[in-house]
């Protein structure tokens, strides 16, 4: 069974910094693509960044380029986002989301809460 | 603001037809990019519903369709359910391989 498991999520400071991790189980890791998405509190889904298979290739939204920086380590099943610089706006739940075959966001994880506010 | 549009809400009574529709353009879904649809039931993470514009995971039942035609697709539900009540959102990619959302569709059953 596909499972993944985000942590790291909590309250932080205008300013601060945090560490997400999905840890991936119940499949070949080292064979997907991954993507991180958000959702802040009464609001829609919005893209943040996505990860080639090998982490040779990542893509950002312009909303958090340049603070945030996705990375995976295959041998240990997990997908990383390290969020720097943050802001009241980036408060949300944030899901780890495995890319299937066809390009579809086929499994989300269950989500982690980020909290950016003094 | 979203690059693909969908209604903010829509509805029907039990047993209707709704359809939701997800717009973009040449640059994304008129591009050749597949449409991907997902269901967010209240308090949970989304599930995808519809992948490849027209195609249903198993267990998803063959009350959801999907089309896709020129910069558009629609989701269609028939015989609508009290538990179809949920948010919808459509999803494409651009030439960066960036994913993109619709906004949210709120569907409610009368």
């Amino acid at each position: 069974e596909v499972q993944l498991v985000e942590s790291g999520g909590g309250l932080v400071q205008p300013g601060g910094s945090l560490r997400l991790s999905c840890a991936a189980s119940g499949f070949t890791f080292s064979s997907y693509w991954m993507h991180w998405v958000r959702q802040a509190p009464g609001k829609g889904l919005v893209w943040v960044s996505r990860i080639n298979s090998d982490g040779s290739s990542t893509s950002y939204a312009d909303s958090v380029k340049g603070r945030f920086t996705i990375s995976r380590d295959n041998a240990k099943n997990t997908l990383y986002l390290q969020m720097n610089s943050l802001r009241a706006e980036d408060t949300a739940v944030y899901y780890c989301v495995r890319v299937g075959s066809g390009w579809e966001l086929d499994y989300w994880g269950q989500g982690t809460l980020v909290t950016v506010s003094s | 603001q979203s690059v693909l549009t969908q209604p903010p809400s829509v509805s029907g009574a039990p047993g209707q037809r709704v359809t939701i529709s997800c717009t973009g353009s040449s640059s994304n879904i008129g591009a050749g990019y597949d449409v991907h649809w997902y269901q967010q039931l209240p308090g949970t993470a989304p599930k995808l519903l519809i992948y490849g514009n027209s195609n249903r995971p198993s267990g998803v039942p063959d009350r959801f369709s999907g089309s896709k035609s020129g910069t558009s697709a629609s989701l269609a539900i028939t015989g609508l359910q009290a538990e179809d009540e949920a948010d919808y959102y459509c999803q494409s990619y651009d030439s960066s391989l960036s994913a993109l959302f619709g906004g949210g569709t709120k569907l409610t059953v009368l």
